[in-house]
């Protein structure tokens, strides 16, 4: 079964460094989506991308914040200058190119600790 | 704008007894709601959804649940619980539109003992 897959499975970085995260969505899917969840809280939308273009963003996805769909697999999220509040769990999520709300499908996420 | 309450935060229940985990939503359109399950280390499952018709949807793993406009909830609902079935609920509604974005609950941690 097709599935949303995520590298790293953990990032650890500094403070003021800048982090890459990857997705590979599952294939015949053309929406995508980013989500993070700080440890003990909700699941929280960052962003969704479609058309190679950014759909909606939340307030949470400020200036530094980026996506980026490089190449026809590959969705990647980067944080420019991390900082101690962006420690999370990055989920990304790919949905079918279907009108109206449908399922998303989510990889097993990247734990990102910033030091 | 759309939330979701899900008022346990834990819930324990033994081997072999029914489950009901509760999701309240709050969204002034028809609501598209769903139910995942993340277990240690993994990611977000979809367990069911509902978009319309029949209130009582079945899922995955011999899960179900209703949808009850009158009382804005959707909970979830499992006859016997299985020591697998420990893991993260977290519910969900979808919002309408290009983005069709999720808005989540703060998730139940289920715990099974045996």
């Amino acid at each position: 079964e097709p599935e949303v897959t995520q590298t790293p499975s953990h990032q650890v970085t500094q403070m003021g460094q800048e982090v890459i995260l990857r997705c590979v969505p599952i294939s015949n899917h053309l929406y995508f989506y980013w989500y993070r969840q700080i440890l003990g809280q909700k699941v929280e939308f960052l962003v969704s991308f479609y058309n190679n273009e950014i759909s909606e963003k939340s307030e949470i996805f400020d200036d530094q914040f980026s996506v980026e769909r490089p190449d026809g697999s590959n969705f990647t999220l980067k944080i420019r200058s991390t900082k101690l509040e962006d420690s999370a769990m990055y989920f990304c999520a790919s949905r079918q190119p279907l009108a109206g709300v449908t399922e998303q499908y989510f990889g097993p996420g990247t734990r990102l600790t910033v030091t | 704008a759309q939330s979701v309450t899900q008022p346990d935060i834990h819930i324990t229940v033994s081997e072999g007894a029914s489950l009901e985990l509760r999701c309240n939503y709050s969204y002034g359109a028809t609501p598209y709601l769903f139910w995942y399950v993340q277990s240690p280390g993994q990611g977000l499952q979809l367990l069911l959804k509902y978009f319309s018709g029949d209130t009582l949807v079945q899922g995955i793993k011999g899960f179900e649940a209703e949808f009850k406009r009158s009382q804005s909830s959707f909970n979830l609902r499992k006859p016997s619980v299985h020591w697998s079935d420990a893991a993260e609920y977290f519910c969900a509604v979808g919002v309408t539109g290009t983005a069709s974005k999720l808005t989540f609950g703060t998730g139940t941690r289920l715990q099974v003992t045996l």
